[in-house]
């Protein structure tokens, strides 16, 4: 089992250009996040799905639009990226509000 | 913000030692969890702590908790060298996570 995967591991953009970050899980989990993390600061919850077919907005959640394509698969995107989200963005899914198990992250540098 | 603060920020102990680290948030929970993170990487669950227990052990790592006082403290006892990482409490109330902001370990060999 690959646990919970994401793409791309790092990414360039310039102001304005956009993009989605992908994110699967092979754990047959209900609900999935994604999270910012800045230097010296926790993580932030900027979006979640807590089961298939519904999202909801986290603590941090403009600027970001998300998918939950399939119960595997949950993507965020950027619509017009600020140099405000340089972040290391993590992937993480739960069963029941338990354990969340992480992806590796992705390290986005907006220019 | 309902986000959890961690204290210390920073911890230095030498192998061997006992480390503590605390964390205090202003919120009902759930239940409370530690994560790991070392360096460049994605978090690791090391305990949860439902709200209706005091305390809970696993291996090296005794975790308890005070709704009264809505505070958590994780010990890690008899520490090594790998237990240098950063540590961070995160509380769920429901559909949501909020994490503090971490304390960051460095055993000493």
């Amino acid at each position: 089992n690959a646990g919970v995967t994401q793409t791309p591991k790092f990414q360039v953009l310039k102001t304005g250009q956009s993009m989605t970050l992908q994110c699967a899980q092979d754990m047959n989990h209900n609900s999935m996040y994604w999270y910012r993390q800045d230097p010296g600061m926790g993580l932030r919850l900027i979006y979640y799905s807590a089961s298939e077919g519904t999202t909801d907005k986290g603590e941090v959640p403009n600027g970001y639009n998300v998918s939950r394509l399939n119960k595997r698969e949950f993507s965020l995107r950027l619509e017009s990226a600020a140099p405000s989200q340089t972040s290391v963005y993590f992937c993480a899914s739960s069963d029941s509000y338990n354990e969340q198990f992480f992806g590796p992250g992705t390290r986005l540098t907006v220019l | 913000s309902q986000q959890g603060e961690e204290d210390p920020q920073a911890l230095s102990i030498q192998e061997g030692e006992n480390a503590t680290m605390n964390c205090s948030y202003k919120t009902s929970i759930n239940n409370l969890q530690w994560y790991r993170q070392n360096s460049g990487r994605g978090l690791v669950h090391l305990i949860l702590i439902r709200s209706n227990e005091r305390e809970k052990h696993s291996g090296r790592l005794r975790v308890t908790l005070d709704t009264s006082k809505k505070s958590s403290s994780l010990l890690i006892t008899a520490s090594r060298a790998a237990d240098t990482a950063s540590y961070f409490c995160a509380l769920n109330t429901g559909n949501q996570f909020y994490f503090g902001t971490g304390t960051s370990l460095t055993v000493i060999p």
